[in-house]
Parts: structure tokens; sequence; C-alpha cells
């Protein structure tokens, strides 16, 4: 199906683990972004993406790194899990003609 | 700091009444305005994009926009049940696509 997916839907890990979070979009979209979700923070830009290998940071973006080899993909990589990064992830994607952004489904990752 | 304020409720209203939902933003150089609908446990839906001062409706849906007075805001009218989300204001300030997201008011609509 079109669209854009995220796996897995649901992570537990463990304090110290290296997590890969994967988005993936059907759109041929050129940006692609990372959020996470927190009560009382609403949706805070992690990294975003204008196209392929050009990637930059956004307001929380310490602890993170992203890739974005080809188009379609824009994994995020959590080196080395901490607490604090227990949160929702949401990934989006948007077209360089509109600002409108378009949300996967959403990863729920816990670290314990 | 470019911001994005939005009442976080909950704003409770009757089933057919009209919801007004509200949101200010900081930049008056902001150029596009957003509404996303949020479900509990679910992922943002972009609901309406606004660009130009003034109405813009879709359906039950009309987002207003003010630039001067650097708001904008959606009503809802014949509000439903299934209506009842937590409702996201975004903006675009400019600069890589980035949208500067409110933290977004809860509605409920009550039978």
């Amino acid at each position: 199906d079109a669209g854009i997916t995220q796996s897995p839907r649901y992570k537990i890990t463990e304090t110290g683990r290296q997590v890969t979070l994967m988005c993936h979009q059907t759109w041929s979209h050129s940006y692609m972004f990372w959020y996470r979700q927190d009560l009382g923070h609403g949706l805070r830009l992690i990294y975003y993406s204008a196209a392929a290998d050009i990637t930059d940071k956004g307001e929380v973006s310490d602890g993170y790194v992203v890739s974005r080899s080809k188009t379609e993909n824009f994994p995020l990589t959590l080196e080395s899990a901490t607490r604090s990064q227990t949160s929702v992830y949401f990934c989006a994607s948007s077209s360089d003609i509109t600002y409108e952004q378009y949300f996967g489904p959403g990863t729920r990752l816990t670290v314990t | 700091q470019k911001e994005v304020e939005q009442n976080s409720g909950p704003l409770s209203v009757p089933e057919g009444a009209i919801a007004s939902l509200n949101c200010t933003y900081s930049d008056r150089g902001s150029q596009s305005f957003f509404w996303y609908r949020q479900y509990s446990g679910k992922s943002p839906e972009l609901i309406m994009s606004i660009y130009s001062n003034g109405d813009k409706e879709d359906g039950r849906f009309t987002a207003q926009l003010n630039k001067a007075s650097q708001y904008v805001s959606l009503l809802i009218r014949d509000s439903q049940p299934s209506d009842s989300a937590t409702y996201l204001c975004a903006v675009y300030t400019g600069g890589g696509n980035k949208l500067t997201f409110g933290t977004g008011t809860q509605l409920k609509v009550e039978l």
C-alpha cells in the first residue's frame, strides 16, 4: 500500500542498547522528519532530511543518529538508549511543493 | 523562539454544537498554517491547510486565518462524538519544510 510506514510499532529495550526505528514512504517525497511526542511537550523535531544524503538536526537531536541513503527510507538510531528516550516516535514526510506533512503510524518505544 | 500556542483544554461541547479551537503564533513572517487531528494512540492526521487571510471551508470544518492578529482558528460545525480528539495547530515559518506544532487542544463532544 502507498503511504508511510514505521517499524516496529512497539519496542522495549534496555538502557544502553542501540535501537533503530525504521521509516519508509512510497510517495517519493523529498522531505522526511522524525518527531517524538511526550505528554506536556507535544511534537518535538529530532531530525529532518531534505533529500537523500542531506540531513539536519532538530531541537532534540542529542543521542540520536539518522541516515538517508535512499529517498524512501529514513531510519532513526538511538546509539545508547536512555530512559528519557522512552516516547512515541513519529516519522513524517512532505513534498517540496507543499509544506503539508503526512505522518506514519508511530513507534512506541520503552527503555527499561 | 518561534512559538505556537494553544489552550490545552479539554474543550467540551454538546453534540451538534459548534466547536471553536484557537491558535496563536509568534512569528509574524509565518506563511502557512495547518490543523491536524490526533485520536488517542494514533498519529496526527492533516485535516485543513490555510495560506491566506480569511476563511476556508471543507465540509463541517472551517479554518480562519488572521495574519494581522497572528491567530488561526478551526471551527467544527455540527460536532459529533467522533470529533473527540486532540487538535494540533502547526505553522510553517520558513526553512527546510519544517513545521512548528502547538501542544494541542483536547476536544470532547458529549452526547
